[in-house]
């Protein structure tokens, strides 16, 4: 089955500097990758996705970049700010049957200080 | 149009006890997903349902979990005979037909003691 792989497990920046974190994932019918953002306590809340169509997305601060050749995505955070500090996952599924079930890598923990 | 409603927040069971988590879709959405998350880690999927139908139940352990999606009223995980390693935050999530993007709950935070 499909297998994310996340790195690095911890992240941690200066306020102003970029955060990168990257995924990879198994199986290549992968056809749809987003990226949740989780502070501690609440819901994972989507914050930008890209679809196997595209090789890169731009949201402000945030974009997402695919390379579907390696299997590898990333997401980007330029000028990062305090209240960019959660827990960040990456997940893949293969759009089929009607259904998207997620598989999700196992987090970054971004801290980003002042 | 309120969110995915998962109830109750917050759960203690004794061990041997059962849990019943409810959530509720966003309106409009006719598919759900329960997810695991342990602490520190990913979120796992479980299953996949539409109005009274399991349609993907690869993540379910074979025993003490079943769940349910019925025509009226919300979506039920329910867990028999709970044990300690039970313990997680559990999230629901829906979408509507033929969209990718799934909406998550505010999950229901279950600790077996």
């Amino acid at each position: 089955g499909e297998n994310v792989e996340q790195h690095p497990s911890t992240l941690s920046v200066q306020e102003g500097d970029s955060a990168v974190i990257k995924c990879t994932y198994s199986d290549s019918a992968s056809n749809y990758f987003p990226w949740y953002k989780q502070e501690l306590g609440k819901r994972p809340q989507l914050i930008i996705d890209i679809r196997s169509n595209v090789g890169e997305k731009k949201d402000q601060r945030i974009a997402v970049t695919l390379n579907k050749t390696a299997k590898h995505f990333s997401l980007h955070i330029t000028e990062t700010q305090p209240e960019d500090s959660a827990v960040y996952f990456c997940a893949a599924s293969t759009f089929s049957g009607g259904y998207n079930k997620l598989i999700f890598g196992a987090g970054t923990r971004l801290a980003v200080h002042p | 149009n309120a969110g995915v409603m998962q109830n109750p927040r917050h759960l203690v069971r004794r061990r041997g006890q059962e849990a019943r988590l409810r959530c509720s879709p966003m309106k409009g959405h006719s598919h759900v997903y329960w997810y695991r998350q342990l602490p520190e880690e990913g979120l796992k999927f479980m299953v996949y349902l539409q109005k009274e139908n399991i349609i993907d139940e690869s993540g379910m352990p074979k025993e003490r979990f079943s769940a349910e999606f019925p025509k009226e009223g919300p979506s039920i995980l329910r867990i028999q005979q709970v044990v300690r390693g039970d313990s997680a935050a559990y999230f629901c999530a829906s979408s509507p037909e033929g969209n990718t993007e799934a909406f998550f709950g505010q999950g229901t935070r279950l600790t077996v003691v």
